[in-house]
């Protein structure tokens, strides 16, 4: 059974374009995050999702929004897409600050 | 500001070997600290959580070890095999929108 699963695993769009990620979660964990790693490998946190409440990591651009909802899901929005958005976009969840448990990612291209 | 490093950054060594790989973290105020691989092209996979009460954690050939007072954690890989082979990643959480990860260790397990 997968346990932290996205949606699409490639996405290959236009600059400008309008696109959302999907992910789900089905370990009852009360906390899902977005990362996204650049092309040099390195992970930064996008945003967490805990019990409704939305925790926004400042550097990230207001073009990009997660919207979850019910707790199994958070997706992420992102409008008006820009080259440097180009990256591995990763879901993850956890109970709290506990272990966190990773999806597949979503290697996005924008041209 | 929690800053966390990983050395070396890539590390190649025989199968069988036994080997080391080195995490450190400048605010020893952790919750807990994660390892993770990372194979090519795919998700993070966790390995092994310490949480900051604990000194070590044992699963299968792998022992992670933490040292809160001098900031360090290291991740023992016994009898090292080519599967073995991946990134591993250390990771703090500083709070519920900070995750923080080191660069990194690649590790090349040759047959």
């Amino acid at each position: 059974d997968t346990a932290v699963s996205q949606t699409p695993k490639y996405l290959v769009t236009q600059m400008g374009n309008d696109k959302s990620i999907k992910c789900e979660q089905n370990l009852g964990h009360d906390t899902m995050y977005w990362y996204k790693q650049d092309s040099k490998k390195f992970l930064k946190i996008m945003f967490s999702y805990n019990n409704k409440e939305l925790i926004i990591n400042e550097t990230v651009p207001n073009r990009f929004s997660p919207k979850s909802p019910d707790k199994a899901h958070l997706n992420l929005h992102i409008n008006s897409l820009e080259l440097g958005d180009s990256a591995v976009y990763f879901c993850a969840s956890s109970q709290a600050l506990n272990e966190q448990f990773f999806g597949p990612g979503t290697r996005l291209t924008v041209l | 500001k929690q800053e966390v490093t990983q050395i070396p950054a890539a590390l190649s060594v025989p199968e069988g070997e036994n080997l080391v790989l080195n995490c450190s973290f400048t605010d020893s105020a952790i919750y807990n600290l994660q390892w993770f691989r990372q194979d090519p092209g795919k998700g993070l996979t966790s390995l092994l959580l310490i949480q900051s009460s604990q000194r070590e954690q044992t699963s299968g050939r792998l022992n992670a070890s933490l040292d809160k007072s001098s900031g360090r954690s290291t991740l023992y890989i016994a009898a090292s095999q080519p599967g073995d082979s991946a990134t591993y990643l250390c990771a703090v959480p500083v709070s519920f929108n900070d995750m923080r990860f080191g660069a990194g260790t690649r590790l090349t397990v040759k047959p």
